[in-house]
């Protein structure tokens, strides 16, 4: 199993522009995240998905959108980026259930906007 | 806001030693996890412990929750080099899925 995989690894954008990044998990898991890490700052929740057609804002949403595209694949696009957007942004998942609520995370990806 | 807050921010040993690294949180939790994140990696769970769990342990791992205090430690004991990472508190105080991590302790484990 892959477990949760994330593209691309790395990206560079200016102002303005648009992308979406991409996650995938193998392991049948429910729910969905998306975090930002910055220095210092921890992880901090953008969205997550609770099950596929779910999607809810997380602690810091402004700037983001995304699309539980099925049970497998959760993707983040950024309309229009920002510098503030430069980052590391991690998907992750989980099998929400009555004793499970370990996150799974993926390797994430270095986004920079010039 | 960080919900979690951890202390020391960083933290160099050497080879054999024990670690210990705190934890403080600010509203109720209903559980309290441990993760290590490698330089340049994803997140890896270590540990979960409830609110009406005081301690729990898995193999060199020990952690501990005092919610009278609001606080957790994590003990990592005969410490190894390949123990060095960044190791973050996360607390579900925003609800089961919205886990709030805090801003980390990095462990350097000198040979």
């Amino acid at each position: 199993n892959a477990g949760v995989t994330q593209t691309p690894k790395f990206q560079v954008l200016k102002t303005g522009q648009s992308m979406t990044l991409q996650c995938a998990q193998d392991m049948n898991h429910n729910s969905m995240y998306w975090y930002r890490q910055d220095p210092g700052m921890g992880l901090r929740l953008i969205y997550y998905s609770a099950s596929e057609g779910t999607t809810d804002k997380g602690e810091v949403p402004n700037g983001y959108n995304v699309s539980r595209l099925n049970k497998r694949e959760f993707s983040l696009r950024l309309e229009s980026a920002a510098p503030s957007q430069t980052s590391v942004y991690f998907c992750a998942s989980s099998q929400v259930g009555l004793s499970s609520y370990e996150q799974y995370f993926g390797p994430g990806t270095r986004l920079t906007v010039t | 806001s960080q919900q979690g807050e951890e202390d020391p921010q960083a933290l160099s040993i050497q080879e054999g030693e024990n670690a210990t690294m705190n934890c403080s949180y600010k509203t109720s939790i209903n559980n309290l996890q441990w993760y290590r994140q490698n330089s340049g990696r994803g997140l890896v769970h270590l540990i979960l412990i409830r609110s009406n769990e005081r301690e729990k342990h898995s193999g060199r791992l020990r952690v501990t929750l005092d919610t009278s205090k609001k606080s957790s430690s994590l003990l990592i004991t005969a410490s190894r080099a390949a123990d060095t990472a960044s190791y973050f508190c996360a607390t579900d105080a925003r609800g089961f899925q919205k886990l709030v991590f805090g801003t980390g302790t990095r462990l350097l484990v000198s040979p």
